[in-house]
């Protein structure tokens, strides 16, 4: 049974330049959020989505942006990157019980 | 707001034990998770505590007291594969949301 996935693994642009990173959930989950994990610190919540509508939302701007699919598949939009957008980005994908949170490996985002 | 705190190291021996510490203080509490993380990789489910008290997992244990705003990770019989960044997180159910402290990372030594 495949695991959470994320594409791409890894992600190089520019300062501006816009991203889109990708998460499939564990089979049966309808649930996904989003973190970011800057270099040496905890993972930082973005966004949780479940059942196509979003439920909740962390500090971050307007440029940090997401949607999840009918097939609960989502995605993770960042518009005119900086520098300190660079970061491993995770996706977490969640079953109906508290404890059911894995996370996916990550796509490591490089801004230049 | 979210406070979460964990020591940013900790060095412990082959073999050995080591308690990795965790008190928060958050708005709104409905578990708290321990994750391990490898560097450059994703973080990995050890283990989940709602209610007060230990809960052991063979080498791993984790203690939680709601009334203190503290846990710990326990890590028995020291592996040199288990040097690794230990992550606590705070689940809220509102939201759903994990809200993490900075990571300890842990080295173990031969």
């Amino acid at each position: 049974d495949a695991g959470v996935t994320q594409s791409p693994t890894h992600l190089i642009k520019t300062r501006g330049q816009h991203v889109t990173l990708r998460c499939s959930p564990i089979s049966g989950h309808k649930s996904v959020s989003w973190y970011q994990q800057v270099l040496g610190q905890g993972p930082q919540f973005i966004f949780q989505y479940y059942e196509k509508e979003e439920r909740g939302r962390g500090n971050f701007p307007d440029r940090f942006s997401a949607r999840q699919f009918p097939n609960y598949s989502s995605e993770l939009n960042v518009n005119a990157l900086l520098l300190g957008d660079s970061a491993l980005y995770l996706c977490a994908s969640e079953g109906l019980a508290d404890n059911e949170q894995f996370f996916g490996p990550g796509t490591r985002l490089t801004v230049l | 707001g979210q406070n979460i705190d964990q020591p940013t190291e900790m060095t412990a021996t082959e073999g050995a034990i080591v308690q990795i510490n965790c008190t928060y203080q958050t708005s709104g509490f409905n578990g708290l998770f321990w994750y391990q993380q490898h560097a450059g990789e994703a973080p990995t489910f050890l283990s989940y505590n709602v209610l007060d008290g230990l809960e052991e997992k063979g080498r791993f244990s984790s203690f939680l007291s709601r009334s203190k705003g503290y846990s710990y990770l326990l890590l028995k019989e020291l592996q040199m594969k288990d040097s690794a960044s230990y992550l606590c997180a705070v689940y809220k159910a509102a939201g759903n949301k994990l809200t993490f402290g900075g990571g300890t990372r842990v080295l173990v030594k031969p």
